[in-house]
C-alpha cells in the first residue's frame, strides 16, 4: 500500500472549512483514498473515500488531484464536534487499513 | 453506515488469565474483519486479518498463539487474549467489511483491555 504523509496537527475555527490535506506520490493505479477520524477513546469513523474523481457526501468532499498524488478532505462547516485524528489511508484490492499518525485537528470557537 | 459492535467496552483482568472480545457485524455479513490495537498516543496497529471460516493471517510481530482470532460466522470474530500480562493493557478495535475491493470498513467502539 502506499505511503501517505499529513501534517502533525491543524488547528480550525468553528463554522470554518478545515482542509486536511494528504501526499500520496506513490499511489498506483488501482488504489484508492480512504479518510476516517477517530474521536477521543472511540473507534474510527468512516468519512469518505474516492479514485480518481472528486466524491462528496452528507459528511466532507474529498478533492483528489489529477495526477492522484495528492488530495484533501474538506469538512465545509467544522464543529467542535469534529475535533480528531484525522486519516489518509491509500489501499487496493489487499483491503488491508494500515495507519499512520494522521492529522489532529482541533476545532475552536 | 453498516453498524460493528464490540463487546466488552473495557475489561479488567488478572495476569496470567484470558480475555475474550467479541465482534459482531450487526446489518451486514463481513467477509473480512481485522483486529487493531492502540496504545496511548498512538495510531492504531493491525494486528490480524480474518476471513469467515479460514485461519487469520497475522501480522509480522503478532504471536499468534497469545492472540486467538475465531471467524466462525460471518457477522462474529472474537479475539482472546490469552495469558494476559500487564503489557497487553491497551485498547482493540476490531473492523469489518462486507466485500473484497472497493467497500469501507467500519469499526466497533473498541475495548479497552486493563491486565493488573
Amino acid at each position: 500500500d502506499a505511503k501517505t504523509t499529513q501534517p502533525t496537527s491543524m488547528d480550525c475555527a468553528e463554522g470554518r472549512a478545515a482542509n486536511l490535506p494528504c501526499n500520496h506520490s506513490t499511489i498506483s493505479g488501482n488504489e484508492y483514498v480512504y479518510w476516517y477520524r477517530q474521536i477521543h477513546s472511540q473507534g474510527p469513523q468512516y468519512i469518505i473515500h474516492g479514485l480518481k474523481n472528486n466524491e462528496t457526501n452528507e459528511m466532507a468532499s474529498l478533492i483528489i488531484t489529477e495526477d492522484r498524488k495528492s488530495s484533501t478532505l474538506i469538512l465545509p462547516h467544522a464543529t467542535l464536534r469534529d475535533t480528531a485524528v484525522y486519516y489518509c489511508i491509500v489501499t487496493g484490492g489487499g483491503n488491508k487499513l494500515t495507519f499512520g499518525t494522521g492529522t489532529q485537528l482541533k476545532v475552536e470557537l | 453506515g453498516a453498524v460493528v459492535s464490540q463487546h466488552p467496552s473495557w475489561v479488567i483482568c488478572k495476569s496470567g488469565t484470558s480475555v475474550k472480545i467479541e465482534c459482531r457485524s450487526l446489518d451486514f455479513q463481513a467477509t473480512t474483519m481485522f483486529w487493531y490495537r492502540q496504545f496511548p498516543k498512538q495510531s492504531l496497529m493491525l494486528m490480524a486479518t480474518s476471513n469467515e471460516g479460514s485461519k487469520a493471517t497475522y501480522e509480522q510481530g503478532v504471536e499468534k498463539d497469545k492472540f486467538l482470532i475465531n471467524h466462525a460466522s460471518l457477522t462474529l470474530s472474537t479475539l482472546t487474549v490469552t495469558s494476559a500480562h500487564p503489557e497487553d493493557s491497551s485498547f482493540y478495535i476490531c473492523s469489518a467489511r462486507a466485500y473484497r475491493g472497493d467497500t469501507e470498513a467500519f469499526f466497533g467502539q473498541g475495548t479497552r483491555l486493563t491486565v493488573v
